[in-house]
């Protein structure tokens, strides 16, 4: 299986800032890596698809960038209702794995 | 709108079996693979599989290979989740989700996902 692999674990910043989120994967996956947001309580919900497409509803100042083994997610200039665990998904391979998670939270 | 609204919370006791269901609006339902997804308490997300609501084809994941089974009813845009053999560390929210139409295979909506406990 594809191991992804997130950095950091946890992190906090404070509104305004610039956040940044990566995923590094064990073998290329190439551009077929999305992102999802994770409020307490809440189902996931689709960020980022293939790497760098916008979901449909996504606030612009969410961003993903990267090819092949290491990805991004970017907010741009945070907001309180960021609050949320972001997970990196790959599907280039089946069985299709996650990230471990990212909690973001506000200072 | 696409929504995904499933059953409720459960509790069985170890050994037990447990069918989680996924009942679908406004989209074609036999258009979208729907997968299957749990996250244990505090924990991150697993994929567990997925099935094809067309033709009821399914892929499961290693882990769970003899102990899962999902099916659908087309009749009613209904798709299912039957996990057996229960351990309490199946203890998980479960997830149904839509896999996307744009080849990306991400999954763009998602259910609301029912607490399954497993206690004795």
């Amino acid at each position: 299986d594809i191991q992804m692999t997130q950095s950091p674990s946890s992190l906090s910043a404070s509104v305004g800032d610039r956040v940044t989120i990566t995923c590094r994967a064990s073998q290329s996956i190439v551009i077929y890596l999305n992102w999802y947001q994770q409020k307490p309580g809440k189902a996931p919900q689709l960020l980022i698809y293939g790497a760098t497409n916008l979901h449909s509803g996504v606030p612009s100042r969410f961003s993903g960038s990267g090819y092949g083994t290491d990805f991004t997610l970017t907010i741009s200039s945070l907001r309180p209702e960021d609050v949320a665990t972001y997970y990196c998904q790959q599907t280039y391979i089946t069985p299709p794995t996650f990230g471990q998670g990212a909690k973001l939270e506000i200072k | 709108q696409v929504q995904l609204v499933q059953s409720g919370a459960e509790v069985r006791k170890p050994g037990a079996s447990v069918k989680v269901s996924c009942k679908t609006s406004g989209y074609t339902f036999t258009s979208y693979y729907l997968h299957w997804v749990r996250q244990a308490p505090g924990q991150g997300l697993e994929w567990m599989g997925w099935i094809n609501p067309n033709n009821g084809a399914t892929n499961y994941t290693q882990k769970f290979q003899g102990r899962v089974s999902m099916t659908r009813d087309t009749s009613i845009s209904t798709a299912f989740m039957e996990l057996s053999s229960l351990k309490s560390d199946d203890t998980a929210v479960y997830y149904c989700a839509r896999r996307d139409s744009f080849g990306s295979g991400s999954l763009d909506f998602w259910g609301q996902g029912p607490l399954v406990t497993v206690s004795s």
